[in-house]
């Protein structure tokens, strides 16, 4: 079945600590991009990638990093330098063709801070 | 930036009332996108709305797109209890990095039975 896989479900952060959150997708998608929900605030966009080893910054991009070695796959680590992690990380992943094309997400990681 | 306002942010109503959501958009947008989110799931899409003016019906959920393209409504008629859940618009602005959407607060719709 296709879809996109997101790991672990909960992550704990200790202070000072760097961790990183998985995203697989098996969709062919050449878009991926991560989001940030907080209660009240929607989705907002942390880092977005159309193409393999390229990426941009979102809306709220400090303190985060991302890679795309492969076209599967876009981890997100959440740095020491990420003041307020406590949130709900959502990753999502598009085709490019036609004129914008629906986001499937996956089921998203709560990550909250020991 | 482009900001996309969404109202209200919360609406609780009875089985068989109607629901309406609203989108704005501070810059016109290419095309907007609606997702719902049940509690405790993920956001999935629902629909698309490309030209102005253009609306659109899935059972009884409307969808319009403003003339100005700066504005966008989801209506339920009738709801049900399955209903439940936050739904957000999601806007592209024109000239915006391919694919990049912005989305508003959601509203956050509660049905009592």
């Amino acid at each position: 079945d296709g879809g996109i896989t997101q790991s672990p479900k909960y992550l704990f952060r200790k202070e000072g600590q760097n961790v990183t959150l998985s995203c697989e997708q098996n969709l062919n998608h050449d878009a991926m991009y991560w989001y940030r929900q907080d209660p009240g605030q929607g989705l907002r966009l942390i880092y977005y990638s159309q193409i393999v080893n390229d990426f941009q910054k979102g809306d709220i991009a400090e303190g985060y990093s991302v890679s795309r070695e492969k076209k599967e796959s876009f981890p997100l680590t959440v740095t020491s330098a990420q003041k307020n992690p406590t949130a709900f990380y959502l990753c999502a992943s598009s085709s490019l063709g036609g004129n914008n094309q629906p986001q499937h997400f996956g089921d998203g990681t709560r990550l909250s801070i020991l | 930036g482009q900001q996309v306002m969404q109202i209200p942010q919360y609406q609780h109503v009875q089985e068989g009332e109607d629901f309406t959501t609203y989108c704005n958009s501070s810059t016109t947008l290419s095309n907007i996108q609606w997702y719902k989110q049940r509690p405790g799931g993920h956001p999935v899409f629902l629909i698309q709305l490309v030209k102005s003016g253009e609306v659109k019906k899935q059972k009884r959920l409307t969808f319009q797109f403003g003339e100005a393209k700066k504005n966008s409504s989801l209506h339920i008629t009738a709801t049900q209890t399955t209903d439940v859940g936050t739904y957000f618009c999601a806007g592209k602005a024109g000239g915006t990095s391919y694919g990049k959407l912005t989305f508003g607060q959601g509203t956050i719709l509660t049905v009592h039975p």
